[in-house]
């Protein structure tokens, strides 16, 4: 069965700019989380939605927001740019309960210049 | 303020032979436990779960330990193959709240 699909993989953009991800869970699976990944703080926790619902938000300024579609499709937008945006972002697709784990997409690595 | 750690940065075991990677945890809230293996240029893959009312739970050559008392979870790889020299990061989760709390990470090599 197809994975959690992430795009684009690699992006390049200014300070100041901003940018949209997207992320396409597994069929079936209605919770999208997404994380950010970088060398100083390794994986951090930036929201979570179900049902076009954000259930979850982590510690990150309001420039960084995203939304859920019906078909459960996934989108985490950052606005004005910083150089410390810099990162891999991941999102993560899951069907039922915590302990099924959550599937992973492969990233879509940032760079701020 | 982390509330997972992984104190080992990187651990090195021969092929056949157990590899153990630790986890400490500080927020006792927290119930729900996993772990996943990275491998470069790809997303964490989930290994193994644990829920806070068990203290094992196997799967095929992996373990969980849930040492509660002491906030303490240990992932056993049992044997250990080439295959598994990856990252492996500890999280957890307080009930059914998605939100996955990482730790830092251990660099597992398996030398042939």
């Amino acid at each position: 069965k197809a994975g959690v699909t992430q795009t684009p993989r690699y992006l390049i953009k200014t300070r100041g700019q901003q940018v949209t991800l997207s992320c396409s869970p597994i069929s079936g699976h209605r919770s999208v989380s997404w994380y950010q990944q970088t060398p100083g703080q390794g994986l951090q926790f930036l929201f979570e939605y179900f049902s076009e619902t954000q259930r979850n938000k982590g510690n990150f300024p309001g420039r960084f927001s995203g939304r859920q579609f019906s078909n459960s499709r996934s989108e985490m937008n950052v606005s004005t740019l910083e150089l410390g945006d810099s990162a891999l972002y991941l999102c993560a697709s899951s069907r039922t309960t915590v302990l099924d784990g959550y599937t992973f997409g492969s990233g879509t690595r940032l760079t701020v210049v | 303020d982390q509330q997972v750690k992984q104190n080992s940065p990187s651990l090195s075991v021969q092929e056949g032979r157990i590899s153990i990677l630790n986890c400490d945890y500080t927020n006792s809230m927290f119930d729900y436990f996993l772990w996943y293996k990275k491998y470069p240029a790809e997303g964490p893959t989930f290994l193994i779960s644990i829920s806070s009312i068990k203290d094992k739970n196997e799967d095929g050559r992996f373990t969980v330990f849930l040492n509660k008392s002491a906030k303490h979870l240990s992932l056993h790889i049992v044997p250990s193959q080439p295959g598994d020299s990856a990252v492996y990061f500890c999280a957890a989760s307080i009930g059914s709240a998605r939100q996955l709390t990482f730790g830092s990470g251990t660099q597992l090599t398996v030398l042939p």
